[in-house]
């Protein structure tokens, strides 16, 4: 039973738009998610992350945002390059395990 | 900084038979996690070590094993291996309770 879903498998957003990359969990007790990106042959690299107390996070180009009511979070993206196009998890936390979501890749277009 | 590495890159197995992966951590970390990440899927949970003990465990059978070493670094054992073992085996390094930085994994076939 997937505890973080990520529905849509891809993404393509043109370049210099803003993408938006959408989250749902079921579980009320994860206390944060974060958020990775992966490249092919590399492993998961740390983005953001956004406390289960907070409702936005924002580190330069990238913005998390938690609708605890909804289990729902999203990051954004703007503008968005070339270099962004990869796999991005959504992923939460319990007991210091990472739960991730199936991911969504993202094609950045020219 | 070399930051996390994992041997081999790649490798291929046979049904039934066993594999060893290896792990080094990052410079500094403590605690080393174990993901397998399944073609189309997330990375799963496999186990955590710290301080040479099982600190945590995920949702595999017993057939997955793992030892860490006085030094951190850290072993995957499978045995018996099933067509379904095939996937991207992840390791990741952190402090306990820490950002975890994950290595570049190996990318293990059965047939």
């Amino acid at each position: 039973d997937q505890q973080v879903k990520q529905n849509s498998p891809s993404l393509s957003v043109q370049e210099g738009r803003i993408s938006i990359l959408n989250c749902d969990y079921t579980n009320s007790m994860f206390d944060y998610f974060l958020w990775y990106k992966k490249y092919p042959a590399e492993g998961p690299t740390f983005l953001i992350s956004i406390s289960s107390i907070k409702d936005k996070n924002e580190d330069g180009r990238f913005t998390v945002f938690l609708n605890k009511s909804a289990k729902h979070l999203s990051l954004h993206i703007v503008p968005s390059q070339p270099g962004d196009s990869a796999v991005y998890f959504c992923a939460a936390t319990e007991d210091d395990k990472i739960i991730f979501g199936k991911g969504t890749r993202l094609h950045i277009l020219p | 900084d070399a930051g996390v590495t994992q041997s081999p890159t790649h490798l291929i197995k046979t049904r039934g038979q066993q594999v060893t992966l290896r792990c080094s951590p990052k410079s500094g970390h403590d605690t080393v996690s174990w993901y397998q990440q399944a073609l189309g899927q997330g990375p799963q949970f496999i186990f955590q070590y710290y301080e040479e003990e099982e600190r945590q465990r995920g949702n595999f059978p017993d057939r997955f094993s793992g030892h860490q070493f006085p030094n951190y670094s850290s072993e995957l054992n499978v045995n018996a291996l099933l067509l379904g073992d095939s996937a991207l085996y992840l390791c990741a390094s952190s402090l306990v309770e820490g950002e975890q930085f994950f290595g570049p994994g190996t990318r293990l076939t059965v047939l």
